[in-house]
């Protein structure tokens, strides 16, 4: 049974560039959520899509979009990259509502901007 | 939400028991209480949830006493593949649209 799969793993971008990162949810789950983890901290939550809506949004610019497609998989986009963006990007996915055995995360994506 | 107080760190040795508490004094009546274990470059792993008193898997136990102000995470006979961070929250888990909020957990190191 796959779990949660993001790619890529690791990615070097330029100040201002816009970059996308991708998700596929565990099997059976149908909701996916991005987190953002800088270094030395705890995940921070970016949004959670449903159904290919998001509804739900954490204190993150609008720079930081995202889109689930109707096989559940999903994509987080950051535009006009700064220094501060880098981080580990982690996709979790659960079923929409109670997480009784909890969220499932990924490996996630170190991106690094430069 | 309710806050969540853990210890910023620990240490321990190799077959030791090892107990992380958790302070959370605004603790709803609908909230429950999960703990995640993060190894580095990886994502979080659902380690336990519980509501009131205990609660042991295969991995872990959890101990809340009956005001649930507070909780224990009780790891048994740790070994050096358990260092890693833990992470204890609070919420209602069958909340719609429910979002896991993250404090700097407690980083483990277990030494040999």
């Amino acid at each position: 049974d796959a779990g949660v799969t993001q790619s890529p793993t690791h990615l070097i971008k330029t100040r201002g560039q816009q970059v996308t990162l991708r998700c596929s949810p565990k099997s059976g789950h149908d909701t996916v959520s991005w987190y953002q983890q800088a270094l030395g901290q705890g995940p921070q939550f970016i949004f959670q899509y449903y159904e290919e809506e998001e509804r739900q949004r954490g204190n993150f610019p609008d720079r930081f979009s995202g889109h689930q497609f109707p096989n559940y998989s999903s994509e987080l986009n950051v535009n006009a990259l700064l220094l501060g963006d880098s981080a580990l990007y982690l996709c979790a996915s659960s079923l929409p509502t109670g997480i009784t055995y909890g969220y499932t995360f990924g490996s996630g994506t170190r991106l690094t901007v430069v | 939400l309710a806050k969540t107080t853990q210890p910023i760190s620990m240490d321990s040795y190799e077959g030791q028991e090892v107990n992380i508490t958790c302070s959370h004094n605004n603790i709803a009546t609908n909230d429950y209480i999960t703990w995640y274990q993060q190894f580095p470059s990886q994502g979080p792993r659902f380690i336990i949830q519980g509501y009131k008193t205990k609660v042991t898997n295969e991995v872990a136990s959890l101990f809340i006493p009956a005001d649930r102000k507070s909780s224990t995470l009780s790891l048994p006979r740790v070994s050096l593949s358990d260092t890693a961070v833990y992470y204890c929250l609070v919420g209602d888990i069958n909340e719609y649209g429910n979002k896991l909020v993250f404090g700097a957990g407690t980083i483990l190191r277990v030494k040999s």
